[in-house]
């Protein structure tokens, strides 16, 4: 099972900067990484596939690189609706599995 | 429109067998352009994946559920379902119904709440 280990595990910004969460694999996933976001109360919402594609009507601030075992969700400059939970996942190797998380929290 | 509608019991008592279904309105379960899954979410936990069924209709299961888990489909309703048996208190959890596109879940169910208590 490829684990996946986010870091931090909880970020406190303010809004206007930068926010830089990573997300690191037990061993290689290709670029077969997705990030998500989860607020309070809500499914959770695809933001960025194959490492660094953003998904249908995601805002342009939301960027992902990497590929292998590191990779990085940017911010790069917060809005008020950015602060929630962001979730890493890959689907390169059963069983489907996902990072812990990591909590933005407004500072 | 796409939408993914969860429905069951919301309270299973312990051992017993958990059943939900996803109603899917807007697109065909059968295309073979996508995925259906079953994630589900502990209180105040992470993601956890269940389960993965293919248009083709193989099926995958997490390895730590697989003896417990089934996940079937009724294309004449156009609806997918998981049955998960002997449940414990750590299968209380907020569960969806979660479509794939390619590697990735792009659209979600609103998740519906599933507590095992006696």
């Amino acid at each position: 099972e490829i684990v996946l280990t986010q870091s931090p595990a909880t970020l406190s910004l303010s809004p206007g900067e930068r926010a830089t969460l990573s997300c690191r694999a037990s061993q290689s996933v290709s670029s077969y990484l997705a990030w998500y976001q989860q607020k309070p109360g809500q499914a959770p919402r695809l933001l960025i596939y194959d490492a660094s594609n953003r998904a249908t009507g995601i805002p342009a601030r939301f960027s992902g690189s990497g590929s292998g075992t590191d990779f990085t969700l940017t911010i790069s400059s917060l809005e008020p609706e950015d602060f929630a939970v962001y979730y890493c996942h890959q689907r390169f190797n059963w069983p489907i599995t996902f990072g812990q998380g990591t909590r933005l929290e407004i500072k | 429109q796409l939408q993914l509608q969860e429905s069951g019991s919301g309270l299973v008592k312990p051992s017993q067998t958990l059943s939900l279904t996803c109603a899917v309105s807007g697109v065909s379960i059968s295309s073979g352009d996508y995925s259906w899954s079953w994630i589900r979410q502990s209180p105040g936990k992470g993601l956890e994946w269940i389960a993965y069924m293919y248009h083709s209709g193989s099926t995958y299961y997490n390895p730590s559920l697989k003896s417990r888990v089934t996940i079937s489909d009724d294309r004449s309703k156009n609806q997918f379902s998981l049955k998960l048996s002997s449940v414990t208190a750590a299968d209380t959890a907020v569960y969806y119904c979660v479509r794939g596109t390619g590697d990735y879940f792009d659209y979600w169910g609103q998740g519906t709440l599933v507590t095992v208590s006696s």
